[in-house]
């Protein structure tokens, strides 16, 4: 158990939907990143926090977004939701902002349909 | 039209042997190297870490070499065991970024034969 909770685990929904994934860091950790696994790019960075403040951006489809709250958890949005937008989604933690081993959760896996 | 997954390699070695995974990382700036093992409806999950101030770092079962002149990583398991079979991938990332973003190989799949 690599102490990163995600929430939920599946999501089917239909395209032009909006749905929201949920992360819990492991205690402690101050960053916050998520990524996307597809079956054709593989793991793909979307975008990192750290202490609630937006600390890089990878590639993150304008229609996604993601914030940190003050208690540390983070939520990824997805909107206009495409086919193409089904993967899983992961979030990974670390004490500080780089430099420092990531810890994954399970992921959420979302299909459109 | 058709979806096209990613071809991962496949390393299929027996119980017990010795299972040596490669990856070639993409960035010459990189200085910090995790390798993940990845099993079926889970998460990445650290398996080990390496600066580039090392060459080699070991762990329990397993050894870590890094080779920056051809920018290549390698994962060394001993005495493999059936509960290795999984994807691991390799990242890298750098400390001269103020991120700590990873970008991760492809992966190559173990499959250990009983």
């Amino acid at each position: 158990d690599s102490g990163v909770t995600q929430t939920p685990k599946h999501l089917i929904t239909a395209t032009g939907q909006r749905v929201t994934l949920r992360c819990s860091p492991r205690s402690g950790d101050l960053s916050v990143y998520w990524y996307q696994q597809s079956l054709d790019q593989g793991l793909q960075f979307l975008i990192q926090y750290y202490n609630g403040e937006e600390r890089a951006k990878g590639n993150i489809l304008e229609r996604f977004s993601a914030q940190q709250f003050p208690d540390l958890h983070s939520e990824l949005n997805l909107s206009s939701l495409e086919l193409g937008d089904s993967a899983l989604y992961f979030c990974a933690s670390s004490v500080g902002g780089q430099g420092q081993p990531q810890h994954f959760g399970d992921g959420t896996r979302l299909s459109i349909l | 039209g058709e979806s096209v997954g990613l071809h991962l390699p496949t390393l299929s070695v027996q119980e017990g042997d010795n299972s040596i995974i490669n990856c070639a990382y993409s960035n010459s700036a990189s200085d910090y190297f995790i390798w993940y093992k990845q099993e079926s409806g889970k998460g990445p999950q650290f398996i080990i870490d390496i600066r580039s101030n090392m060459d080699k770092r070991q762990g329990q079962r397993v050894t870590v070499l890094l080779n920056k002149t051809v920018k290549h990583l390698s994962l060394q398991i001993a005495a493999t065991q059936p509960g290795d079979s999984a994807v691991y991938f390799c990242a890298e990332t750098s400390y001269s970024v103020s991120t700590g973003k990873l970008i991760f190989g492809q992966g190559t799949t173990l499959q250990v034969k009983p």
